[in-house]
């Protein structure tokens, strides 16, 4: 069964920092694509990040370039955001969601999210 | 970038009864488009990707349709349990853009 666990969410302070983690399991991790997708509070969805399986690219919303980076350790089956000088439109709920093998990125299974509380 | 336009963004319906949802690109392009479902509280499941493929364990009373600008979800025969907020996703380029959302609400 393929199970996405987010975690690392919490309360940081403007212009701070934050990491978030997805373990996964159930699949083979090294294979296929992953991003973030976040929901601020009673918003809609918005794609953060990207990465290939193998780690080789990345994409990001131009919201966040610059200031997150997306990695992921095969070895570990784990995903990463690391998310640096936050802001107060960062908060939302974060997800990790795998692209589905397919020539398209649709995402076929979701993290339970973690939230992230950008405020003073 | 792609912008994705939903409409309408809500829309009040009885059980039984035939919704529709439309989506609008920016841009065209041939079939990466997928239909997600979240309910409050809850991760979004996939409904539809490239438009029309249902995905494995979705009911058949759903089904995607478009190509080029205008995508469509038509949810036939309204059960309870899809009272909830629908989003369009365009899957043809990066940055990865979502539509605003739909909420099916109870009439």
């Amino acid at each position: 069964e393929v199970q996405l666990l987010d975690s690392g969410g919490g309360l940081v302070q403007p212009g701070g920092s934050l990491r978030l983690s997805c373990a996964a399991s159930g699949f083979t991790f090294s294979r296929d694509a992953m991003s973030w997708v976040r929901q601020a509070p009673g918003k809609g969805l918005e794609w953060v990040s990207g990465i290939t399986g193998s780690g080789g690219n990345t994409y990001y919303a131009d919201s966040v370039k610059g200031r997150f980076t997306i990695s992921r350790d095969n070895s570990k089956n784990t995903l990463y955001l690391q998310m640096n000088s936050l802001r107060a439109e960062d908060t939302a709920v974060y997800y990790c969601a795998r692209q589905m093998v397919y020539a398209n990125p649709y995402f076929d299974y979701w993290g339970q999210g973690t939230l992230v509380t950008v405020s003073s | 970038d792609i912008q994705m336009t939903q409409s309408p963004s809500s829309v009040s319906a009885s059980v039984g009864d035939r919704v529709t949802i439309t989506c609008r690109a920016s841009q065209g392009f041939s079939s990466g488009l997928a239909w997600y479902q979240q309910k409050p509280g809850k991760a979004p499941k996939l409904l539809i990707y490239a438009a029309s493929s249902l995905q494995g364990g979705v009911p058949s009373r759903f089904s995607g349709s478009g190509s080029g600008t205008d995508f469509t979800l038509t949810i036939n025969s309204l059960q309870p349990e899809d009272f909830a907020t629908y989003y369009c996703q365009q899957a043809n380029s990066f940055p990865l853009t979502f539509g605003g959302g739909t909420t099916v609400e109870i009439k």
